[in-house]
């Protein structure tokens, strides 16, 4: 089952970088979390939207409601962000992306 | 602790042994969720409690799992009979009302192993 689609599934990028993951899905919702979650750690939220767009300090998250699209994006990446993004949508069941894995290097 | 706890953080159990695992959400929260996630995946829905109601269980993947929330806190998963395949992250998340528009909170995750 595919609801969920997360692109890039694995990203490696230079300290500094600007970074993308997107996500699209095919489910009507209420809402579209973005979620980090670090090795063998717990799952932190990051956003909740369902319009526009959202900023947190280096993170932006936006989301496209017509065609079902969002991505986040981290602006001047920093080796802490390395972690697995995960994109997650619905009602009261939530369907989850496979995640992006990313690393920053120094 | 403010956080969802989830205990125990680790588990392996023998394969035909029952395990419970248990999630205590923040306090007051009304919703809360059951997911199992294997290695290199996102999290699968297994099922979904609004207070101490049920209100959907079409994530547990056969009979032998079992959940439930008697008094809208504390939250027991059971899985019976283990299985190899049974083995994964079993994360519990909680959030203050129902809906998707209700910032989520997850534990740290019980991993069971099946040997």
């Amino acid at each position: 089952k595919n609801e969920v689609e997360q692109s890039p599934q694995n990203l490696t990028a230079q300290e500094g970088e600007f970074i993308t993951i997107n996500c699209s899905y095919s489910v009507g919702i209420s809402a579209l979390h973005w979620l980090q979650q670090h090795p063998g750690g717990g799952i932190v939220s990051l956003f909740m939207l369902s319009s526009g767009k959202k900023k947190h300090g280096r993170l932006i998250a936006t989301i496209n409601i017509q065609e079902k699209h969002s991505s986040l994006h981290i602006t001047a990446s920093h080796p802490r962000d390395s972690a697995v993004y995960i994109c997650a949508v619905g009602g009261n069941q939530f369907y989850f992306g496979t995640g992006t894995s990313l690393t920053v290097i120094p | 602790g403010a956080g969802v706890s989830q205990s125990p953080r680790y588990k392996v159990a023998k394969r035909g042994q029952d395990v419970a695992l248990r999630c205590d959400p923040i306090s007051g929260h009304v919703s809360l969720f059951w997911y199992q996630q294997a290695l290199g995946q996102g999290p699968e829905f297994l099922t979904y409690f609004q207070n101490e109601a049920q209100l959907d269980k079409s994530g547990l993947p056969s009979d032998r799992f079992f959940a439930e929330r008697p008094e809208g806190s504390v939250s027991t998963l059971k899985i019976q009979r283990t299985q190899q395949e049974d083995s994964a992250v079993y994360l519990c998340a909680s959030s203050l009302r129902t809906g998707s528009n209700s910032p989520l909170h997850f534990g740290n995750g019980t991993r069971l192993t099946v040997t």
